[in-house]
């Protein structure tokens, strides 16, 4: 089984800080792990996803992730926030087919000007 | 590339009715397409996983009678909710996995469709 925890379901940065969103998982096999974010009443949007290629991923918008298999942990940062980073971001994860992703409870990113 | 679409964005209906929410996928084809459910505040849940051309894989807890959805054709999946009550009111959002590529493939996630029943 496969499951997700985001630490802090609100976090709140001031507008240049380092956004720094965390993310452990379990899996007991191999896992791919996906950051996205969601805007209000919108679907989801991939950030970026580890599949057991380089651990130190980058994505969009400035965003990237590193994943560490010791400390089961996959967290999502950014050197310098910006309003538009304001949204909600999941953490979640697969098995190496892509089948079933499991989400985090997700966690709500405030930027205050 | 890999869009996916959802119709409607918003629907509002009284509670008895049934609502069809359509999923396509525009620009590739979808052999699996999934459904998720995401409540206020809370994050998203797989409801069911729909292959083309055979029947869907509820997860537990959902009722497959209640949530009929039909995978047709690879481009097109509907979720039926029948005799919608207020409690069935929440953010539908659907996936799709493009047929295409190696043993991993990424899905790709529709707007949302938001449900209210009154």
């Amino acid at each position: 089984a496969q499951s997700v925890t985001q630490l802090g379901s609100h976090v709140s940065v001031s507008e240049g800080a380092l956004v720094l969103l965390r993310c452990n998982y379990s899996s007991s096999v191999p896992p791919y792990l996906f950051w996205y974010v969601q805007y209000p009443n919108q679907g989801l949007q991939l950030l970026l996803k580890y599949t057991s290629a380089a651990t130190l991923v980058k994505g969009i918008n400035g965003f990237e992730a590193e994943f560490k298999k010791s400390e089961t942990s996959f967290h999502l940062t950014k050197p310098s926030a910006h309003m538009s980073d304001a949204a909600e971001y999941f953490c979640a994860v697969s098995d190496l087919r892509g089948n079933k992703l499991v989400f985090g409870a997700g966690t709500i990113l405030r930027v205050k000007s | 590339g890999a869009v996916v679409s959802q119709h409607p964005s918003r629907v509002i209906c009284k509670s008895g009715t049934s609502v069809k929410i359509e999923c396509r996928s525009l620009d590739f084809q979808a052999t699996t397409m999934f459904w998720y459910r995401q409540f206020p505040k809370q994050s998203l849940m797989l409801m069911a996983t729909s292959n083309e051309g055979s029947k869907a894989t509820y997860e537990q807890g959902v009722e497959k009678d209640k949530f009929l959805i039909n995978h047709a054709s690879l481009t097109l999946s509907t979720l039926t909710v029948t005799s919608a009550h207020p409690e069935d009111s929440s953010f539908y959002i659907c996936s799709a996995r493009d047929s295409s590529g190696g043993a991993f493939r990424e899905q790709f996630f529709g707007p949302g469709t938001r449900l209210t029943v009154l």
